[in-house]
């Protein structure tokens, strides 16, 4: 079954550093793959998404991701981070014939100012 | 703004008193989902409506019920909350299912269970 694994529980970076966020998947084909980004007590928020195509994907915030098969991962990444990034980040992939989101375990970003 | 809006945004039972929270939506979605939020963990689908058809998740507890009146309504019944139960729950919206349409989330309700 297609699965996503987070191996980072807590990141902790400074403001203005630079950001990347590991995500992997375990799928045979192309998965589609997601990045949402939950703030403290609201519900999630679309980063971006890939589903073929451009290995590199650009999504809102200034994040962007990179698919590689042959690392099976789909880390995020972002230039310079903010204060208001610190959030807990989640990817996820369609699973159950599609009609669901199965979501990693997460990665809760730390910015220290 | 097309949204999806829950509420109340936080709750409060007694152990074993039934709850109701509700979700509503403006984007005129197919597809709403109901998924529960324990601290510090995943968002784990419970169930999941395409229109009228429901779906339930084999490892969704009884106690949890839904009903989709309307396209813009659907509501998640707790029949006799314990204290295992208390978590965010989310609804979220998409266009189809499928795997390749985005989910848009509500901001969620946070159930306490006394």
């Amino acid at each position: 079954a297609q699965s996503v694994t987070q191996p980072d529980i807590h990141i902790t970076v400074s403001e203005g550093a630079s950001l990347e966020l590991r995500c992997n998947y375990s799928y045979g084909a192309t998965p589609y793959l997601f990045w949402y980004v939950q703030s403290p007590g609201q519900g999630l928020q679309l980063l971006l998404k890939y589903f073929s195509g451009d290995t590199l994907v650009q999504g809102i915030k200034g994040f962007e991701a990179e698919f590689k098969r042959s690392q099976s991962s789909f880390n995020l990444r972002k230039p310079s981070v903010h204060w208001s990034d610190a959030a807990e980040y989640f990817c996820a992939v369609p699973t159950g014939g599609g009609n669901k989101l199965t979501f990693g375990t997460g990665t809760q970003l730390k910015v220290e100012l | 703004d097309a949204m999806v809006i829950q509420n109340p945004r936080y709750q409060v039972t007694q152990f074993g008193k039934p709850v109701t929270l509700s979700c509503s939506q403006t984007l005129n979605h197919n597809v709403m989902y109901w998924y529960q939020q324990k601290s510090s963990q995943a968002p784990k689908l419970l169930f999941h409506y395409y229109d009228k058809d429901f779906n339930n998740e084999a490892d969704t507890p009884d106690n949890f019920q839904s009903r989709r009146p309307n396209t813009s309504f659907c509501f998640l019944d707790i029949r006799s909350p314990g204290l295992g139960d208390a978590a965010m729950y989310l609804c979220a919206t998409s266009r189809a299912s499928g795997g390749a349409d985005e989910q848009f989330f509500g901001p969620g309700t946070r159930l306490t269970v006394l």
